[in-house]
């Protein structure tokens, strides 16, 4: 059972615009929430995490927002550049400290020159 | 930086054989984690390991199994390889208590 959830399977965005990748989760135990981004042939490198005490991180051009009540976040990505694209995986698990990880199908991100 | 080394980045064996995947990590992690990815499935955990000789099973362990007799390096064994264990095979390593996961670049496994 998939506890975590990526609909969308993949997403074009044009250059300079904003790439909204969401993510939902089942589980409400999980309250530590990251974002891996995988070149092909690579492995996934981490992005950008949030624990469930915020609603929002931001990093650079990377923002995470969450909503526990409705078990969902999102990654932005502003603006939206050619080397941005990849596969995103989001990722839960349950405090900053759990050391078992669920990922969810991954959104492959192209961003259009 | 972290470095996560799988031994082989693509492999391809016949239906049958026992495969070993071969994973080390250089940052005396304690936590090492073997995953698939398939397409429109993602990462699936298969056997992860907190300590040496430790080892618990994921979400998808039927048909493989594990060894870690030192902390650096964790090894995925295929027992008798099928077709439907051919996909990308990543390892990752962590400290515990911390946040991240680190992956190494992955085996793409071809069983014909």
């Amino acid at each position: 059972d998939q506890q975590v959830k990526q609909n969308s399977p993949s997403l074009s965005v044009q250059e300079g615009r904003i790439s909204i990748l969401n993510c939902d989760y089942t589980n409400s135990m999980f309250d530590y929430f990251l974002w891996y981004k995988k070149y092909p042939a690579e492995g996934p490198t981490f992005l950008i995490s949030i624990s469930s005490i915020k609603d929002k991180n931001e990093d650079g051009r990377f923002t995470v927002f969450l909503n526990k009540s409705a078990k969902h976040l999102s990654l932005h990505i502003v603006p939206s550049q050619p080397g941005d694209s990849a596969v995103y995986f989001c990722a839960a698990k349950r405090g900053w400290t759990g050391n078992q990880f669920y990922f969810g199908t991954g959104t492959s991100l192209t961003v259009i020159p | 930086d972290v470095k996560v080394t799988q031994s082989s980045r693509y492999l391809v064996k016949r239906t049958g054989e026992k495969v070993f995947l071969e994973c080390v990590q250089d940052m005396d992690h304690e936590n090492m984690f073997w995953y698939r990815q398939d397409p429109g499935l993602g990462l699936r955990l298969i056997y992860f390991s907190y300590d040496v000789k430790m080892k618990e099973k994921g979400d998808i362990p039927e048909g493989y199994s594990v060894s870690r007799e030192k902390k650096e390096r964790f090894s995925l064994i295929l027992e008798s390889a099928s077709t439907n264990q051919t996909s990308m095979y990543l390892c990752a390593s962590s400290i515990s208590g911390h946040e991240k996961l680190f992956f190494g670049s992955g085996t793409q496994l071809s069983v014909l």
